[in-house]
């Protein structure tokens, strides 16, 4: 099976930069991808990873470790509409369908 | 454009009351999945479906019916709903490979209220 976790909640300030941590452990990783979600919306894909090293675009971050079994997702120059949940979800090539799970989510909150 | 559609978008039902929510996409993706999302639990998957005519149980599947007949469809069915299944409802689809950027496509979601 697969455990992730990542904290519930954050809080910034506008132009500020915030990282958002997440562990995980699983037997056949293929893969972490990084959402945001909107209160009340779909999850829209923000990044993803499968080698060690930092992925950037534009103002977000993601960095991945596989040898500890984490990753971060940074966030630059926030802005008062990051305010959302980001789901950090892992792939398993182990499981039916290269199965992907997904953490609790961290809400993040931007403040003037 | 590629997109997953859900209906209805919001519902309020009563116990026992049996009721379908479809999903359909336009992507000719193989895998579907149906998830429920809860307050501090986040997105846990109920059903999926590798293809057509074959679903398989998720993580939280009791209560939830689902089928495939066709490859762009994929109804989840509560057959007597109770309020504990009281959620927010997201189905998604993607392709089953392990290739890269290969991402899952949500729909809207499906506010269900059951009283």
């Amino acid at each position: 099976g697969q455990n992730i976790d990542q904290p519930t909640e954050m809080t910034a300030t506008e132009g500020a930069i915030v990282q958002i941590n997440c562990t995980y452990q699983t037997s056949g990783f293929n893969g972490l991808f990084w959402y945001q979600q909107h209160a009340g919306e779909a999850p829209t894909f923000l990044s993803y990873n499968v080698l060690d090293g930092l992925e950037e675009k534009g103002r977000f971050s993601s960095f991945l470790s596989r040898s500890k079994g984490y990753s971060y997702l940074l966030l630059k120059e926030l802005q008062m509409k990051d305010s959302a949940s980001y789901l950090c979800a892992v792939r398993d090539n182990k499981a039916a369908g290269n199965k992907l799970t997904f953490g609790g989510g961290t809400r993040v909150l931007v403040k003037p | 454009e590629a997109q997953v559609t859900q209906n209805p978008r919001y519902l309020i039902t009563v116990t026992g009351k049996k009721l379908t929510v479809t999903c359909s996409q336009n992507m000719n993706h193989e895998y579907m999945s149906w998830y429920r999302q809860d307050p501090g639990l986040g997105l846990r998957q109920i059903y999926y479906s590798m293809n057509v005519e074959v679903t398989d149980k998720g993580d939280v599947p009791e209560g939830y019916k689902v089928s495939r007949k066709e490859k762009r469809n994929f109804p989840l069915i509560l057959e007597s709903p109770s309020p504990n299944q009281t959620s927010l409802y997201f189905c998604a689809s993607r392709s089953p490979t392990s290739e890269s950027t290969d991402t899952q496509y949500f729909g809207p979601g499906t506010r269900l209220t059951v009283l």
